[in-house]
């Protein structure tokens, strides 16, 4: 079956502009999860759904950052007002239920903010 | 908190040789435990895990961890390397009471010489 998937797989974009990040989870998978990748920062925790509600949003930076789960599938990151130090890998995660399951990751969204 | 370290940044091996990687945790409670891999423009691949049990476990690709408690430590051995193990490999963290999210170590990058 198909694995995570996420879309784009690269985005330019300019500072102070909105941007949407889209994760595709595997089907039936009622975990995602959201983790940013930068080169000063290493792999960080952001957001965690559990079906469409999020009782982790501890890792999220700043209120620029939000992030919606509908139907509890398909998850959209949104980061308003781009900085440049928002630039960096976006990665996207489900697994299949409560408890420390494994979490299979997507090939992820590298954003660049100019 | 939970917190990850992985003390090496850089490996080289040559190939053929065997191969060990550190892992060091802080974590109250048991811990899980997870190696991925990231190949070069690539999502996070699992390559093994240990949530209880046998300390000693193997995983794909013929990598194998041993879990010791005594040292905090996780540390990813395979006895004989590849030209395509070269890559970056994160150890990271997981437990429910944490929301389930996953905190990673710094990770190291395996380079191989033929």
């Amino acid at each position: 079956g198909a694995g995570v998937s996420q879309s784009p797989s690269n985005k330019v974009t300019e500072k102070g502009k909105d941007v949407e990040l889209r994760c595709d989870p595997i089907s039936g998978h009622t975990a995602l999860y959201w983790y940013r990748q930068s080169l000063g920062q290493g792999l960080e925790f952001l957001i965690y759904f559990q079906g469409n509600s999020a009782p982790d949003k501890s890792g999220l930076p700043s209120d620029r950052f939000s992030a919606e789960r509908t139907g509890g599938s398909v998850s959209t990151l949104t980061i308003q007002r781009t900085q440049q130090e928002d630039s960096a890998v976006y990665l996207c995660a489900s697994s299949s239920g409560q408890g420390v399951n494994i979490q299979y990751f997507g090939a992820g969204t590298r954003l660049s903010v100019l | 908190a939970q917190s990850v370290t992985q003390p090496d940044i850089h490996i080289t091996v040559s190939e053929g040789a065997s191969l060990e990687l550190r892992c060091n945790y802080s974590y109250g409670a048991t811990p899980y435990l997870f190696w991925y891999v990231q190949s070069p423009g690539q999502g996070l691949q699992l390559l093994l895990k240990y949530f209880s049990g046998d300390t000693l476990v193997q995983g794909i690709k013929g990598f194998e961890a041993e879990f010791k408690r005594s040292q905090s430590s996780f540390n990813l051995r395979k006895p004989s390397v590849h030209w395509s193990d070269a890559a970056e490999y994160f150890c990271a963290v997981g437990a429910p009471a944490a929301g389930n999210k996953l905190t990673f170590g710094g990770g190291t990058r395996v380079l191989v010489k033929p």
